[in-house]
């Protein structure tokens, strides 16, 4: 059965540098999203994206954040210049109608 | 506003026991909505879903949710649990189309044997 992949599975990063989470949907999928989860806190939405641009966005998901399918097949998380309240559990999700299916997840820790 | 609420954070159970996890949903429109599962270091998987019909919704591992939409709940159950149901258990609703899915809280059950 198709799975989303994601990597890397965990990432340390020093404040004020770029991170790119990538993404791998399942290959007929059309809409993309982005959440994350700090740690004991409930999974919160960032993006969506579909035909190729951001359909909605969270107030979370400010200029610092940006998402690309620079290929057809990654999806791209980026983030200009991390701070520590980015540490968090980033997870991927893509859906072809309604349901979405999940990747594992990133554990992005910014110190 | 559009909003679920899972009310119970931590459900210790006995093997054999029977399962009720509360989930309340506060959103107009068509309603759309899910039950996922997070193992202990895995990712999130899909239970079930509700997006018509029949308002009792049988899933995956012997999970059910019942949709009583004069009480805007969707609720989980499984009527005898097993240690290996010992997992971290959202409930999800859609919101906006194909858009955003709206988490609960999460309830973090443990099964002891």
């Amino acid at each position: 059965e198709p799975e989303v992949t994601q990597t890397p599975s965990h990432q340390v990063t020093q404040m004020g540098q770029e991170v790119i989470l990538r993404c791998v949907p399942i290959s007929n999928h059309l809409y993309f999203y982005w959440y994350r989860q700090i740690l004991g806190q409930k999974v919160e939405f960032l993006v969506s994206f579909y035909n190729n641009e951001i359909s909605e966005k969270s107030e979370i998901f400010d200029d610092q954040f940006s998402v690309e399918r620079p290929d057809g097949s990654n999806f791209t998380l980026k983030i200009r210049s991390t701070k520590l309240e980015d540490s968090a559990m980033y997870f991927c999700a893509s859906s072809k109608e309604g349901t979405q299916d999940f990747g594992p997840g990133t554990r992005l820790l910014v110190l | 506003a559009q909003s679920v609420s899972q009310h119970n954070h931590h459900v210790i159970l006995s093997e054999a026991a029977s399962l009720e996890l509360g989930c309340n949903y506060s959103y107009g429109g068509t309603v759309n909505l899910f039950w996922y599962v997070q193992y202990p270091g895995q990712h999130l998987q899909l239970l079930l879903k509700y997006f018509s019909g029949d308002p009792l919704v049988k899933g995956i591992k012997g999970f059910e949710a019942e949709f009583i939409k004069s009480k805007f709940s969707f609720n989980l159950r499984k009527p005898s649990v097993q240690w290996s149901d010992t997992a971290e258990y959202f409930c999800a609703g859609l919101s906006g189309g194909y858009n955003k899915l709206i988490f609960g809280a999460g309830t973090r059950l443990a099964v002891h044997p």
